[in-house]
């Protein structure tokens, strides 16, 4: 049951060049979607979030963008830098549960 | 900043034996959660608790596992009689009434 996918396991990116990071839901009761980043032997840090009734949220580097229609998020990292290299995860909430539900992660290398 | 911290960092236990994983949430937040993450699987949702109560809990959280907040600060984990299926990172989490989750550095448990 993949409510919250990630299509692409890896990316690799340029230092200074943009990073898009793309998100795919199935669950129409999703309401409010998370961007976490995850290091190895680390708990996933929360990075950056966006609710359904918005499109785009930015916060410094990061930038968020909903497409309700298509059911996709991405996440735009600008410029990368070789310390983002990390897994970075999707997650959905919806409705009254607080619950997450979390894509498998995509790999982001970022090469100097 | 605040954290979410979790002990041990390790936990190996043989397949049978009671197991307990504790967190200090964050010291205003709310809410409580746990999750855990197969290797090489998605991070996935077991339970919340807020108000002390569960307030939501997944299929994985059966009759084998319980949580508990004994105090002001801790929150625990407990696994009755555990499986080899069991070994996985376990993560806690904790929200003020907002969806961003903040979690710890998680428990890796081991089940011979």
């Amino acid at each position: 049951d993949q409510q919250v996918k990630q299509n692409s396991p890896s990316l690799s990116v340029q230092e200074g060049r943009i990073s898009i990071l793309n998100c795919d839901y199935t669950n129409s009761m999703f309401d409010y979607f998370l961007w976490y980043k995850k290091y190895p032997a680390e708990g996933p840090t929360f990075l950056i979030s966006i609710s359904s009734i918005k499109d785009k949220n930015e916060d410094g580097r990061f930038t968020v963008f909903l497409n309700k229609s298509a059911k996709h998020l991405s996440l735009h990292i600008v410029p990368s830098q070789p310390g983002d290299s990390a897994v970075y995860f999707c997650a959905a909430s919806g409705g009254s549960a607080r619950q997450l539900t979390f894509g498998s992660g995509t790999q982001l290398t970022v090469l100097p | 900043e605040p954290e979410v911290t979790q002990t041990p960092s390790h936990q190996v236990t043989q397949m049978g034996q009671e197991v307990i994983l504790r967190c200090v949430p964050i010291s205003n937040h709310l809410y409580f959660y746990w999750y855990r993450q197969i290797l090489g699987q998605k991070v996935e949702f077991l339970v919340s608790f807020y108000n002390n109560e569960i307030s939501e809990k997944s299929e994985i959280f059966d009759d084998q596992f319980s949580v508990e907040r004994p105090d002001g600060s801790n929150f625990t984990l407990k696994i009755r009689s555990t499986k080899l299926e069991d070994s996985a990172m376990y993560f806690c989490a904790s929200s003020r009434d907002t969806p961003e989750q903040y979690f710890g550095p998680g428990t890796r448990l081991t089940v011979t």
